[in-house]
């Protein structure tokens, strides 16, 4: 089974108006994180925000913020007011294992989504 | 601080050549790890370092697949005998704490033909 599934391959936008960028994974690890970044057509992974498992509070970076609802383990990707440069793959990432006391901490990754903004 | 760097950026080397890819990381991150990503698709994990630990090398694809890392520095990934389905964009990333977000490389283009 996928770990991190992201549903949408493709999305388009508005300029300005706010999209939502579907996550979910699978885990039965109490302790885990979830990360999403940019990937502009430059090639580049940018880190965007980032939501621990017991984490009390939605995650907020500016114009991003995690949609973070555990029990149905979804962290989808909020970005408001989107602007054309937020036309990019993005990736959901999920990190497992945090409370075990190991030392493996690789991130799993899932397909990405393709964001468009329209002018 | 520079970011994670990796060498060389493109290569284009013939079917059945060994090559080998270099990644220095950000400096005192002790997790170094590798990954693949073919044309339009998501990255595909394939080894991960984390300090003295012995590194997870579950996403190998192959044994012509192999890496190697000294101590908390350089790492390089070797792919013997390239294969046309080994072209790809290799990343490599480092991070310090296990709640730390990956810094990722630009990443090499490899190109088999």
């Amino acid at each position: 089974a996928q770990k991190i599934t992201q549903t949408q391959p493709g999305m388009f936008v508005q300029e300005k108006e706010a999209v939502t960028l579907d996550c979910t994974y699978d885990t039965s690890d109490p302790s885990y994180g979830l990360f999403w970044y940019k990937q502009p057509s430059s090639g580049e992974m940018i880190f965007l925000i980032y939501q621990g498992s017991y984490d009390q509070q939605n995650a907020t970076e500016g114009r991003y913020s995690l949609n973070f609802q555990k029990a149905r383990k979804s962290a989808n990707l909020v970005i408001s007011a989107s602007q054309l440069g937020d036309s990019a793959m993005y990736f959901c990432a999920m990190r497992e294992g945090l409370g075990s006391g190991g030392s493996n901490y690789k991130l799993t990754f899932g397909k990405g989504t393709l964001l468009t903004v329209n002018p | 601080g520079a970011g994670v760097s990796q060498s060389p950026s493109n290569k284009v080397t013939e079917k059945g050549k060994d090559v080998e890819l270099r990644c220095d990381p950000i400096s005192g991150h002790t997790a170094l790890y590798w990954y693949r990503q073919r044309l339009g698709q998501g990255l595909e994990f394939l080894i991960y370092f984390q300090g003295n630990s012995a590194p997870d090398k579950s996403g190998l694809p192959s044994d012509r697949f192999s890496a190697e890392r000294t101590g908390e520095s350089v790492s390089t990934l070797t792919i013997q005998r390239t294969q046309q389905e080994d072209s790809a964009v290799y990343l490599c990333a480092s991070s310090s704490l296990y709640n730390s977000p990956l810094h990722f490389g630009n990443g090499t283009r490899l190109t088999v033909t």
